[in-house]
């Protein structure tokens, strides 16, 4: 089952925040986030692997709340280089292939 | 290390036609996972191999199929081409066929099918 993404597109002002949202209808061992710039391949951009928790790096951050089987990243202060479709892999069991959201995608303007 | 590289990065066939596009994973990666991208379907789980055998398989019909080496490398085959596989094929590895570890794209193979 496909994990759903929210929303589908966004447009920001440079400077402005974000939070893409994505949830699974199942359990969730992990969850794995890309950004994919057009005609590019998706870039790793973090992974969560428990509930609870909570990463970032730069100012680009994300949370896994298990109980709700959903994730979220956020971006503040969004800048130029953000632009692209962002995606959330999710994996729900320990052995299993990573299954996709249909992506957000993110267009931050000047 | 180097990143997952892919062969051709271009291919314009014509249908009924079949095609092989090759995968290198990271060095060290045995698992390799094939993936469909279209504008309309995001992306779509194909196939992952681990340790040269089919793990997973995603809802595609039989003419798409593949094959790992004992090196790790893939390989994917599409035959009897349609003009609906018109796509950008995505190969990925990961060092384990577990969940929890990063799973890294290569660049893509840009298949058109006339």
């Amino acid at each position: 089952q496909q994990p759903v993404q929210s929303p589908q597109a966004v447009i920001l002002r440079e400077g402005e925040d974000a939070v893409i949202n994505c949830s699974s209808s199942k359990a969730l061992y992990s969850v794995h986030w890309y950004r994919q710039k057009h005609g590019e391949a998706p870039v790793f951009l973090m992974i969560l692997l428990k509930g609870g928790e909570q990463k970032g790096h730069d100012k680009i951050s994300a949370s896994f709340n298990e109980k709700k089987q959903q994730s979220s990243l956020y971006l503040t202060a969004s800048q130029l280089s953000y632009s692209g479709t962002y995606f959330c892999g999710t994996g729900n069991n320990a052995g299993n292939m990573l299954t996709f959201g249909g992506g957000t995608r993110l267009m931050v303007k000047p | 290390k180097a990143g997952v590289t892919q062969t051709p990065r271009y291919l314009i066939k014509t249908r009924g036609q079949q095609v092989t596009l090759s995968c290198s994973p990271i060095s060290g990666h045995r698992s390799v996972s094939w993936y469909q991208q279209t504008p309309g379907q995001g992306l779509q789980f194909l196939f992952e191999y681990f340790s040269e055998t089919q793990r997973n398989k995603g809802n595609f019909p039989g003419r798409f199929s593949g094959r790992q080496f004992s090196n790790s490398r893939s390989e994917m085959n599409v035959s009897t081409l349609e003009l609906g596989d018109s796509a950008l094929y995505l190969c990925a590895s990961r060092y384990r066929q577990v969940s929890t570890d990063t799973q890294y794209f290569g660049p893509g193979t840009r298949l058109t099918v006339l």
